[in-house]
């Protein structure tokens, strides 16, 4: 089955600067990776994804890389913000069965 | 608000006992997903149905089951409670069961075993 890897575990930035969050899968077959943020006592909620057929997509601030030759993505979000603090997953899927990262700590201080 | 509606919020319980949690998905939504997370595992894919029958498993363990009824809401039914069943129990729901279907989390059941 698909087993995805996240890196790092914990990432503390200041206000202003960018974060990036990356992630491995090993699943060739896996073909929508998206990511979600948690904040403290809610689930998970979608905020960007990409599927296979695609490089890069961007959302104001937030962008996803795909490299399907290297089975590795990340997110990456600038002029970060305090309430951009929380925790991160990627996630990778093919059909019913999607994998989550163990999830990135982002602390971005004032 | 993602239109997904888990209850109750926290249950405390005793080891042995059984536990039922419940979620309602967003309107419209046939599937349900359900996730374990802990601090250790991260969210783990327990089990997910589809319209009423179930459609994927993953991690389960023997001593947990889950349903979806007829309205669509769905349970998740924790017999035999272990210490290590402690965790945040989460519900997704989506649209259908397609390739790279959105997920809507709820804001999931935090399970205290002691």
């Amino acid at each position: 089955g698909e087993n995805v890897e996240q890196h790092p575990s914990t990432l503390s930035v200041q206000e202003g600067d960018s974060a990036v969050i990356k992630c491995t899968y090993s699943d060739s077959a896996s073909n929508y990776f998206p990511w979600y943020k948690q904040e403290l006592g809610k689930g998970p909620q979608l905020i960007i994804d990409i599927r296979s057929n695609v490089g890069e997509k961007k959302d104001q601030r937030i962008a996803v890389t795909l490299n399907k030759t290297a089975k590795h993505f990340s997110l990456h979000i600038t002029e970060t913000q305090p309430e951009d603090s929380a925790v991160y997953f990627c996630a990778a899927s093919y059909g019913n069965d999607m994998r989550f990262g163990a999830g990135t700590r982002l602390t971005v201080k004032p | 608000d993602s239109g997904v509606t888990q209850t109750p919020k926290h249950l405390i319980t005793a080891t042995g006992q059984r536990v039922t949690l419940r979620c309602s998905p967003r309107s419209g939504d046939l599937s349900v997903y359900w996730y374990q997370q802990s601090l250790d595992q991260g969210l783990q894919f327990l089990i997910q149905y589809y319209n009423g029958e179930e459609r994927a498993k993953g991690n389960i363990l023997e001593r947990f089951s889950a349903q979806q009824f007829p309205d669509l809401h769905s349970e998740l039914n924790l017999s035999s409670l272990e210490l290590g069943d402690s965790a945040l129990y989460f519900c997704a729901s989506s649209p259908s069961t397609g390739i790279g279907e959105k997920l809507f989390f709820g804001s999931g059941t935090q399970l205290s075993v002691l």
